[in-house]
């Protein structure tokens, strides 16, 4: 069965500063994985994903996250806060590759942004 | 390109009554998903469509039950509602070859 274990259910980083989120995955298969923000009573959008290209992978609004398979691991980045980064942020875990692909989401890591 | 839109936004219900949430697929997406999400967890799989027909399902009882039609939109049905009903469900669409897939705004189902 695949699993995601998002480190940190609230992180609080100054606007500017480093933003790093933790997610470290379990699965049987070569993961597909992501990383979707959901703000306030709203449904989740797609920021980034990894589909075994690049390890490095770029997204939207200036975050990246990096695949380290040696870590079991896909944390997200992003070099310089904003205030409009404050949200909810899930990592998901795809699989199997074959039948349903149904996303297995962590419980997700809520990021505030101090001015 | 239209995104993919639920109705209604927001429904409140009765203990034992039934529910039934629709969700419109994007342009060219013919596999629909839906997820619970309760407060404070992150979303978990209810259960996939594709072609008309479930594709999966996750740890949900029968009382959750769906449909999609020709035209790739979907319905959630939940018979029988219980307290632990109340959450957000989302709807998600894909393309059958992709991984990710792609959310409405959700409906916010709450059950006294």
């Amino acid at each position: 069965a695949q699993s995601v274990t998002q480190l940190g259910s609230h992180v609080s980083v100054s606007e500017g500063a480093l933003v790093l989120l933790r997610c470290n995955y379990s699965s049987s298969v070569p993961p597909y994985l992501f990383w979707y923000v959901q703000y306030p009573n709203q449904g989740l959008q797609l920021l980034l994903k990894y589909t075994s290209a690049a390890t490095l992978v770029k997204g939207i609004n200036g975050f990246e996250a990096e695949f380290k398979k040696s870590e079991t691991s896909f944390h997200l980045t992003k070099p310089s806060a904003h205030m409009s980064d404050a949200a909810e942020y899930f990592c998901a875990v795809s699989g199997p590759r074959q039948g349903a692909q149904k996303l297995v989401f962590g419980q997700g890591t809520r990021l505030t942004i101090n001015p | 390109e239209t995104g993919v839109t639920q109705s209604p936004t927001h429904l409140i219900k009765t203990r034992g009554q039934q529910v039934t949430l629709r969700c419109s697929s994007q342009s060219g997406h013919n596999t629909v998903s839906w997820y619970q999400q309760a407060l404070g967890q992150g979303p978990q799989f209810i259960f996939q469509y594709y072609r008309e027909e479930e594709n999966g399902r996750g740890n949900f009882p029968p009382r959750f039950s769906g449909l999609q039609f020709p035209n790739y939109s979907s319905e959630l049905n939940v018979n029988a509602l219980e307290l632990d009903d109340s959450a957000l469900y989302l709807c998600a669409s894909s393309l059958p070859s992709a991984h990710e897939q792609y959310f409405g705004p959700g409906t916010r189902l709450t059950v006294t």
